[in-house]
């Protein structure tokens, strides 16, 4: 079945430091991938999208490119700022459909002053 | 209405007890998701409804949970006889059909067995 692995938190990273978080996936075909953000005590929130291999998804600074190649979705972020403390999850959903979404664990991003 | 509504937002439940969580989803929406989430973990998928069809159920961990949607907008998922290991947020989602990606979260329902 469809599974997504992402990297283990919690990340915690200074004002202004370069973001890294994994996601590799597994599926067949061509899924769609996204990350979702969780701020505390709220709820998840749409971060960004692809739907096909090679497109990048971008949004607020954050940007991640489908790879099919090696299956992956890594999330980027050039300068993080302490607002950006949230929790990301990688999810899929299979090509083509409002179907349901498989998500990796989530990774904690901690940054500090 | 502008987003999508649970309630009630935190639940405590004595073992044994039925609970009934309700998801208002965003208006014109036919899809709506219910999922599971357990402390640190990532979302689980429970159920799925298209209108008032339920399509996909495959996700619901036992008999004790049911989902319904009567006239394809408000949900209800209800667990009988809740268990500890019921404790768990649970999270509906609803997306317009043929959207990719466009699911609006809700702000979840803390479900705590005791």
């Amino acid at each position: 079945g469809d599974s997504v692995t992402q990297m283990e938190g919690p990340v915690t990273l200074s004002e202004e430091a370069f973001l890294t978080i994994n996601c590799t996936y597994t599926a067949t075909g061509y899924p769609s991938l996204f990350w979702y953000v969780q701020y505390p005590g709220e709820g998840l929130q749409l971060l960004l999208k692809a739907t096909k291999a090679d497109d990048k998804g971008s949004n607020k600074g954050f940007e991640a490119t489908y790879r099919k190649e090696t299956t992956s979705f890594h999330l980027e972020k050039g300068s993080v700022q302490v607002s950006d403390s949230a929790v990301y999850f990688c999810a899929l959903s299979p090509a083509g459909t409002a179907s349901k979404l498989t998500f990796g664990t989530g990774t904690r991003l901690q940054v500090t002053l | 209405g502008a987003g999508v509504s649970q309630s009630p937002r935190y639940k405590v439940a004595k073992r044994g007890q039925d609970v009934a969580l309700r998801c208002d989803p965003i208006s014109g929406h036919v899809s709506l998701f219910w999922y599971q989430q357990a402390l640190g973990q990532g979302p689980e998928f429970l159920t799925y409804f298209q209108n008032e069809a339920q399509l996909d159920k495959s996700g619901l961990p036992s008999d004790r949970f049911f989902a319904e949607r009567p006239e394809g907008s408000v949900s209800t998922l209800k667990i009988q006889r809740t268990q500890q290991e019921d404790s768990a947020v649970y999270l509906c989602a609803s997306s317009s059909r043929g959207r990719l990606g466009g699911y609006t979260f809700g702000s979840g329902t803390r479900l705590t067995v005791v």
